[in-house]
C-alpha cells in the first residue's frame, strides 16, 4: 500500500501567519491517464472532512485562494498564506492514485 | 449534495451491524463511493469504495468481513460489517467519488461486550 508521510504532526501558527504542511508518497502519485490524485482535507473540530484541494492544486468549491497546493511525483506541499482562525484544525493528504486510498496521518494546525 | 448516514449503535464482539448512507442532490447512480472511519482520537482511514458500475475495493483490514453494495433505485449506499472486532470501533463516513467531493456527519460504531 501506499504510504503517505505527513510533516510536521502538528504547527503551531500567529493569525496572519503562513504555514506549509509537506505530504511525503512512498511512490510517485500520478496514474496512467496523466493525472495526480492528491487531495487535502481540513477536519475542523467536530466536524467532518472538507475537501479542500483536489489533484494537486486545484481548489475546491468556495476554498479560499489563500489555500495553495503543489508538487508532483512523491512530493506535496499545501500552504496557507495568512491563516485565519477558520483554518484551525487537522488537515490530511489523501491518494487516490493506487488501490488502496490511502491518508496521511494528519496534521494539527494550532493557534501559538 | 446531502449524505446521511445511519445504523451505527453499541455491538458486542463478533456480531454484525449493517449501515446505510442515504444520498440526495446529485444523481447517485453517477458516482463511485467510498467509506471511510475514524477512531477515537485517531486519523482518518480508508475502508471501502464502490464504483458506479458496482466495482469494489477493500482496505485489508476489512477485507472478508465487510461488503459495501448500492442500490441506485434507493439513492442508498450500505457497508455490512461482519464478525465485528473492537478495533472496527469508530465514526463511519461515507463520501462521494475519488475526489471525497462531500461528506456525511457520520455515525458511531462502538464494538464492546
Amino acid at each position: 500500500d501506499v504510504v503517505l508521510t505527513q510533516t510536521p504532526v502538528s504547527l503551531s501558527v500567529t493569525l496572519g501567519d503562513q504555514a506549509s504542511i509537506s505530504c511525503r508518497s512512498s511512490q510517485s502519485l500520478e496514474y496512467s491517464d496523466g493525472y495526480t490524485y492528491l487531495e487535502w482535507y481540513l477536519q475542523k473540530p467536530g466536524q467532518s472532512p472538507q475537501l479542500l484541494i483536489y489533484e494537486v492544486s486545484n481548489r475546491f468549491s468556495g476554498v479560499p485562494d489563500r489555500f495553495i497546493g503543489s508538487g508532483s511525483g512523491t512530493d506535496f506541499t499545501l500552504k496557507i498564506s495568512r491563516v485565519e482562525p477558520e483554518d484551525l484544525g487537522v488537515y490530511y493528504c489523501f491518494q487516490a492514485t493506487h488501490d488502496p486510498p490511502t491518508f496521511g496521518g494528519g496534521t494539527k494546525l494550532e493557534l501559538k | 449534495v446531502q449524505l446521511v448516514e445511519s445504523g451505527g449503535g453499541l455491538v458486542q464482539p463478533g456480531k454484525s451491524l449493517k449501515l446505510s448512507c442515504s444520498a440526495s442532490g446529485f444523481t447517485f447512480s453517477s458516482y463511485g463511493m467510498h467509506w471511510i472511519r475514524q477512531a477515537p482520537g485517531k486519523g482518518l482511514d480508508w475502508v471501502a469504495y464502490i464504483s458506479s458500475s458496482s466495482g469494489t475495493v477493500y482496505a485489508d483490514a476489512v477485507k472478508g468481513r465487510f461488503t459495501i453494495s448500492r442500490d441506485n433505485a434507493k439513492n442508498t449506499l450500505y457497508l455490512q460489517l461482519n464478525s465485528l472486532k473492537s478495533e472496527d470501533t469508530a465514526i463511519y463516513y461515507c463520501a462521494r467519488q475519488w475526489s471525497l467531493d462531500y461528506w456525511g456527519q457520520g455515525v458511531m460504531v462502538t464494538v464492546s461486550s
